[in-house]
């Protein structure tokens, strides 16, 4: 199974700041990778897809870039409700992976 | 409004069964493929199962292969696991999700995942 790996596991940052997080998979996935956050007790919600495609309704200031085995999600300027834990996930083949998650707090 | 609600998540001893479902709504629930989705307490996520929009296509984590079986209804917009000879380490967590696409082959990932049912494998 491809193996995705996440850093930071977790990241304490202040409401303005611009924030990336990194996904690396263990083989090449083309940009068949996927971005997810999550709030405690909360089901994931979809943030980006093929990489850097944002899903509708998701704000502006999330992006994703990458391809191949490196990939980022940035958020350009944090805002309250961004705190969360973040996971990107693999869809290039089966079984689906996902990395093992970056909590993001506040400083 | 897309809505998927899980259900049937228990307290359960170890080599014993369980059945999830997932009532859908809000979509049109058979053209798209199905998943689920477990996550252990305070662990990150695994993929489980996936089952294509006509049921002819399903795949399981060698973690389940054989003991879990993804099966649906789509008269009555519904998805389900049956989870037989059931282990510890099967307590999480479980998601259903809602694929971006019909065919398990065509690779997409999740736009909607329903809040999650609780299983708890001890005795």
């Amino acid at each position: 199974a491809i193996q995705l790996t996440q850093s930071p596991s977790s990241l304490s940052a202040s409401v303005g700041d611009r924030v990336t997080i990194t996904c690396r998979a263990s083989q090449g996935i083309s940009s068949a990778l996927a971005w997810y956050q999550q709030k405690p007790g909360k089901a994931p919600k979809l943030l980006i897809y093929h990489a850097s495609s944002l899903e509708s309704g998701v704000p502006s200031r999330f992006s994703g870039s990458g391809s191949g085995t490196d990939f980022t999600l940035t958020i350009s300027s944090l805002q309250p409700e961004d705190f969360a834990t973040y996971f990107c996930q693999q869809f290039n083949g089966y079984p689906y992976t996902f990395g093992q998650g970056t909590k993001l707090e506040i400083k | 409004e897309v809505q998927l609600e899980e259900s049937g998540g228990n307290l359960v001893q170890p080599g014993r069964s369980l059945r999830l479902s997932c009532a859908a709504s809000g979509f049109t629930f058979d053209d798209y493929a199905m998943h689920w989705v477990r996550q252990a307490p305070g662990e990150g996520l695994e993929w489980v199962s996936g089952i294509s929009w006509n049921s002819d296509n399903t795949d399981y984590a060698d973690s389940v292969q054989g003991r879990f079986s993804i099966s649906r209804d789509n008269a009555s917009n519904s998805l389900y696991l049956q989870m037989n000879s059931l282990r510890p380490e099967d307590t999480a967590f479980y998601y259903c999700a809602k694929d971006m696409s019909r065919f398990l082959e065509w690779l997409s990932p999740f736009d909607y995942w329903g809040q999650g049912t609780l299983v708890t494998v001890s005795s």
